[in-house]
């Protein structure tokens, strides 16, 4: 069975530094992977993806995540980042050939400071 | 940008009580999920649902748990006999078609069980 590791559950960081995620996947063949943004009283948003292809996604808000096989992981990163950017972070894995059946990480919540 | 919508936001119901909870997906969207997430824990997939019938369902989707699409637009959860154990955040989630597309979640209902 499919298993996502996050291994911070919390990171703060000040506005305009860089960021990064990271996320470990456990998983047979070569995965599906999401990371989702969920802000306070707000639904799962999606961040971006990877399906195939090229191993560096970008996606919405400035975010970025590298698939790396080698070592299982899909770390998210950001450049700089915003005060809006905190809220809490969850990556994803879904089964290939499908990307409904999704298994989550514990989340992992990033405060930000001016 | 349209949106799956989930009502009630909120809802507090007493142990043993049936509760029913309501989405309604995006337009052209072809698959619906429910998942849930207890506090201070892992999103759980529940179910799946196509084509007017659940797809799959995980362990947790018991003989408590019903869903139902009783038009075009909606989507329910049905909880029977609540527990305590039942509280949680509940999102729903659709897509467009299986393979690539990504699941697109509501902003989630809290259940709680007094």
């Amino acid at each position: 069975a499919q298993s996502v590791t996050q291994p911070d559950i919390h990171i703060t960081v000040s506005e305009g530094a860089s960021l990064e995620l990271r996320c470990n996947y456990s998983y047979g063949a070569t995965p599906y992977l999401f990371w989702y943004v969920q802000s306070p009283g707000q639904g799962l948003q999606l961040l971006l993806k990877y399906f195939s292809g090229d191993t560096l996604v970008q996606g919405i808000k400035g975010f970025e995540a590298e698939f790396k096989r080698s070592q299982s992981s899909f770390n998210l990163r950001k450049p700089s980042v915003h005060w809006s950017d905190a809220a809490e972070y969850f990556c994803a894995v879904g089964e290939t050939g499908t990307a409904s059946k999704l298994t989550f990480g514990t989340g992992t919540r990033l405060q930000v400071t001016l | 940008e349209p949106e799956v919508t989930q009502t009630p936001s909120h809802q507090v119901t007493q142990m043993g009580q049936e509760v029913i909870l309501r989405c309604v997906p995006i337009s052209n969207h072809l698959y619906f999920y429910w998942y849930r997430q207890i506090l201070g824990q892992k999103v759980e997939f529940l179910v799946s649902f196509y084509n007017n019938e659940i797809s799959e369902k995980s362990e947790i989707f018991d003989d408590q748990f019903s869903v139902e699409r009783p038009d075009g637009s909606n989507f329910t959860l049905k909880i029977r006999s609540t527990k305590l154990e039942d509280s949680a955040m509940y999102f729903c989630a659709s897509r467009t078609m299986a393979g690539r597309s990504p699941l697109h979640f509501g902003n989630g209902t809290r259940l709680t069980v007094t």
